[in-house]
């Protein structure tokens, strides 16, 4: 199995552009997870998905972030205006089932907005 | 407020030798708590999982403990390796309807030859 997969690894952008985030859970895991990294605030859960619906969002920082699941093996997330304070590893994550399930990162995209 | 705090910091340790991590936390109710591991430009790799009512899980040279009555937990690692440098994140979940985690900032472990 290729694990989850995020892209792009590295995202440079200016300040008042969109930016889109992807990933792709492990096949047959039911849970998907977006988290930000940085080193003030450390590791934060943003939202999560079960089946491809949004289960809770209360970790979205702004109106500007939002997150969507089409289908089962890929979601996305989006910074519509993005703002220096932005700046941060952004890991998705999935697992089988929830309480007590192990969850299994990607590898992140650096997002660095200038 | 629900709370993790982890110390220390920042550890240096030599190669070989053991070391301990801790985690307090002050989120209740509880439901579980992890230990992950973190490589420097990596997503974090869980280590354990432990409910309410295991004291001790191991998995090979880590070994992690719990004590709910006082809501501490440490990560133990034996005989340490280079490959061990890393942060390593405990992690709060409580009970309730959605999965309610709360972090620690993390211990940044460098084990030196």
């Amino acid at each position: 199995d290729a694990g989850v997969i995020q892209s792009p690894r590295h995202e440079v952008t200016e300040m008042g552009q969109e930016v889109t985030l992807r990933c792709k859970p492990i096949s047959g895991h039911d849970y998907l997870f977006w988290y930000r990294q940085t080193m003030m605030r450390g590791l934060e859960l943003l939202i999560y998905f079960n089946n491809n619906v949004p289960i809770d969002d209360s970790g979205m920082p702004e109106d500007r972030f939002s997150a969507k699941m089409p289908n089962a093996s890929f979601s996305t997330l989006k910074i519509q205006p993005s703002e220096p304070r932005d700046s941060a590893v952004y890991f998705c994550a999935s697992s089988l089932g929830l309480a007590g399930a192990r969850q299994y990162f990607g590898p992140g995209t650096r997002l660095t907005v200038t | 407020k629900n709370q993790v705090e982890q110390s220390p910091q920042s550890l240096i340790i030599l190669e070989g030798k053991n070391c301990t991590l801790q985690c307090n936390y002050t989120v209740s109710p509880f439901s579980n708590l992890r230990w992950y591991k973190q490589d420097t430009g990596r997503g974090p790799v869980s280590l354990t999982i432990m409910t309410f009512s295991e004291n001790t899980k191991s998995n090979g040279r880590y070994t992690a403990t719990l004590d709910a009555d006082t809501k501490q937990s440490s990560l133990h690692i034996t005989a340490s390796q280079l490959s061990d440098s890393a942060s390593y994140i405990c992690v709060v979940r409580g009970q309730g309807g959605s999965e309610k985690l709360v972090f620690g900032k993390g211990t940044k472990l460098t084990v030196n030859p």
